[in-house]
């Protein structure tokens, strides 16, 4: 069965600092990927997906994602964060028609 | 388009009574899942629906738990009886047609169970 996993529970990181959340993925076949962001109180917003092609991915507000099928990860960046970012992000993977989710990564932006 | 409508948004409700959860998805959007959220658990499928049909269903926890959609625009969540476990925000979510489109989530039902 595929797996998703988010390596790091919480991210704290000063506004305007870069950050990278990690995501790595199993999976033995064709594989889309994709990064959610959840606000406090509020539903699960897509933020960028793979599907194929280029492995470099933009999504909303800034944040692009990089494909690496070597070492199946998929991990979400930002070069330079807003207060605003402070979410929960979700990375996930196809498997059958379903989502499989990661756990989670609290990024925590402070002033 | 209004996106995924869920209600109510919050339930209080005690232990034994029954509660419905409900979610009308976007239109033309043919495939519909119930996810649970909770600290310990993180993000857990629930079941999907896929034209209406339930196609899984393994996520349910047990009996309790029941799941319908009698037609494209409407589909409910039934607990009973709740226990306090329960507790939990559950989420609808919808897509149109299968791999690889992204699913649209609801804002949620926060159900406490005393």
């Amino acid at each position: 069965a595929q797996s998703v996993t988010q390596l790091d529970s919480q991210v704290p990181v000063f506004e305007e600092a870069p950050v990278e959340l990690r995501c790595n993925y199993s999976s033995s076949v064709s594989v889309y990927l994709f990064w959610y962001v959840q606000y406090p109180n509020q539903g699960l917003q897509l933020l960028l997906k793979y599907l194929s092609g280029s492995t470099l991915v933009k999504g909303i507000n800034g944040f692009e994602a990089e494909f690496n099928k070597s070492q199946t990860s998929f991990h979400l960046r930002k070069p330079s964060v807003h207060i605003s970012d402070t979410a929960e992000y979700f990375c996930a993977s196809n498997q059958g028609g379903k989502l499989i989710f990661g756990q989670g990564t609290e990024l925590s932006v402070k002033p | 388009d209004a996106g995924v409508i869920q209600s109510p948004r919050h339930e209080v409700t005690e232990m034994g009574q029954e509660v419905t959860l409900r979610c009308k998805p976007i239109s033309g959007h043919n495939s519909l899942f119930w996810y649970r959220q909770t600290m310990m658990r993180g993000l857990e499928l629930l079941i999907y629906f896929n034209n209406n049909v339930p196609i899984d269903d393994s996520g349910m926890p047990e009996d309790r738990f029941s799941a319908k959609m009698p037609n494209a625009s409407f589909s409910t969540l039934k607990i009973q009886p709740s226990e306090p476990r329960d507790s939990a925000v559950y989420f609808c979510a919808t897509r149109l047609g299968g791999d690889p489109y992204e699913q649209y989530f609801g804002p949620g039902t926060r159900l406490t169970v005393t």
